[in-house]
């Protein structure tokens, strides 16, 4: 079985200040690891997926995520934020065919000018 | 890219009623799609999988005679809460599953308030 845990449910931050939020993860079997975004009143969007390769991914908009399976971890990381990126951010585990997904909590993220 | 619409966002209904919600593919057919419910504080937990054309799976603890899933066709997937109660108010969302290097869509979700 798969399990994800977010232990932050709320992070407060200033503009341009870095931020971390945080994810575990445990799981029988491989599994791929994802972050999603929810803005407020929209859907889930894909923010940044690991698969293979190289442990490092990155976002379009500055985010990264670092797997570290030693830690079983995923941990979510942008050095400067921006007022935009307020919204809730959900870590998930998938088993190789990418449809039944395992979330976590949830963390929302504010960004305060 | 495929894009899940997922109506309405918000519904508030009284307990004992039944509330539809639909769960639409606007560009892509979709023989699997997936139902998710969240619980204030708590984590997106998947409810069911619906199949177009046959039986909907659903996860253990899940009640199929109160959370009917109908998947008529390849672009339509509805869940209706029968007989809703306060207890069933929660946050629902569909997905559309991916496969080998596909992502997966999900709707915008939808707000349930069982009074």
């Amino acid at each position: 079985a798969q399990s994800v845990t977010q232990l932050d449910s709320q992070v407060p931050v200033f503009e341009e200040a870095p931020v971390e939020l945080r994810c575990n993860y445990s799981s029988s079997v491989s599994v791929y690891l994802f972050w999603y975004v929810q803005y407020p009143n929209q859907g889930l969007q894909l923010l940044l997926k690991y698969l293979s390769g190289s442990t490092l991914v990155e976002s379009i908009n500055g985010f990264e995520a670092e797997f570290n399976k030693s830690q079983t971890s995923f941990h979510l990381r942008k050095p400067s934020v921006h007022i935009s990126d307020t919204a809730e951010y959900f870590c998930a585990v998938s088993e190789y065919n990418f449809n039944k997904f395992y979330f976590g909590s949830g963390t929302k993220l504010n960004v305060k000018p | 890219g495929a894009v899940v619409s997922q109506h309405p966002s918000r519904v508030i209904c009284k307990s004992g009623t039944s509330v539809k919600i639909e769960c639409r593919s606007l560009d892509f057919q979709a023989t699997t799609m997936f139902w998710y419910r969240q619980f204030p504080k708590q984590s997106l937990m998947l409810m069911a999988t619906s199949n177009e054309g046959s039986k909907a799976t659903y996860e253990q603890g899940v009640e199929k005679d109160k959370f009917l899933i109908n998947h008529a066709s390849l672009t339509l997937s509805t869940l209706t809460v029968t007989s809703a109660h306060p207890e069933d108010s929660s946050f629902y969302i569909c997905s559309k599953g991916g496969g080998g290097n596909t992502e997966a869509f999900f709707g915008q979700g939808t707000r349930l308030t069982v009074v």
